[in-house]
């Protein structure tokens, strides 16, 4: 799985858009980027996942440069629910026994009011 | 949907004391996991399953045993509980195919004394 590299945090303004960046510049063609999040003391939580293009869902937006080196998710209006450590996560869909996520240290994400 | 359950939340054991943590999903998925977390080392896997009566180990396996007998039930077991198993473990499963959303538990934290 391809490596990836993150901020060890960040703050954002509770209702102000959180922009986190990634960068996977040894990304592979058939590599994935997910975004998994972890509040304080609970298990972590899917958020997104793309490939080539731009995806957004109810809860973000991810944008992947068109070179796919590096990405960043986009929570549009971050609430003080949102502070996280949020993770990106390189990896292929390549069927199979695909067991395992690699968490790295992630971005720790303070909302603040 | 309960999503997956891990009882119990909380534990302390004795040195060389044993004791099995249970996880539980109700999504009908196949594939099941084990990871430990420690402070600054990320998510580590444990064991994996990808069905009933299949399991596997991951990355740090020693001093734990799992068996699935059920799609729905994967229990971890510690047979003699070490210091060095004092952690936060967490359960997580997910579907067939292609699908990369892992679902996590809320997690076990274990003290070993």
């Amino acid at each position: 799985d391809a490596k990836t590299t993150q901020p060890t945090s960040m703050d954002c303004a509770e209702g102000r858009a959180a922009n986190l960046p990634c960068n996977h510049s040894t990304i592979s063609g058939n590599e994935y980027v997910y975004w998994y999040r972890q509040i304080h003391s609970q298990g972590p939580q899917y958020i997104i996942h793309g490939l080539k293009n731009n995806e957004t869902n109810e809860m973000a937006s991810l944008i992947i440069t068109e070179d796919r080196k590096s990405s960043t998710l986009i929570l549009p209006h971050a609430t003080l629910r949102d502070t996280a450590v949020y993770y990106c996560i390189v990896r292929a869909n390549s069927g199979g026994s695909n067991y395992k996520l690699t968490f790295g240290k992630g971005t720790l994400l303070t909302v603040n009011p | 949907n309960a999503g997956v359950t891990q009882t119990p939340k909380f534990q302390v054991l004795k040195t060389g004391q044993s004791m099995t943590l249970q996880c539980a999903q109700d999504m009908n998925h196949e594939y099941m996991s084990w990871y430990r977390q420690d402070p600054g080392m990320g998510l580590r896997l444990i064991h994996y399953s990808v069905g009933a009566g299949i399991t596997d180990q991951g990355e740090v396996p020693n001093g734990y045993n799992v068996s699935r007998s059920t799609t729905e039930d994967f229990p971890l077991r510690l047979l003699s509980a070490a210091p060095s198993q004092t952690s936060v473990y967490f359960c997580a499963s997910r579907g067939a195919g292609f699908v990369y959303e892992q679902y996590f538990g809320p997690g076990t934290r274990l003290t070993v004394t």
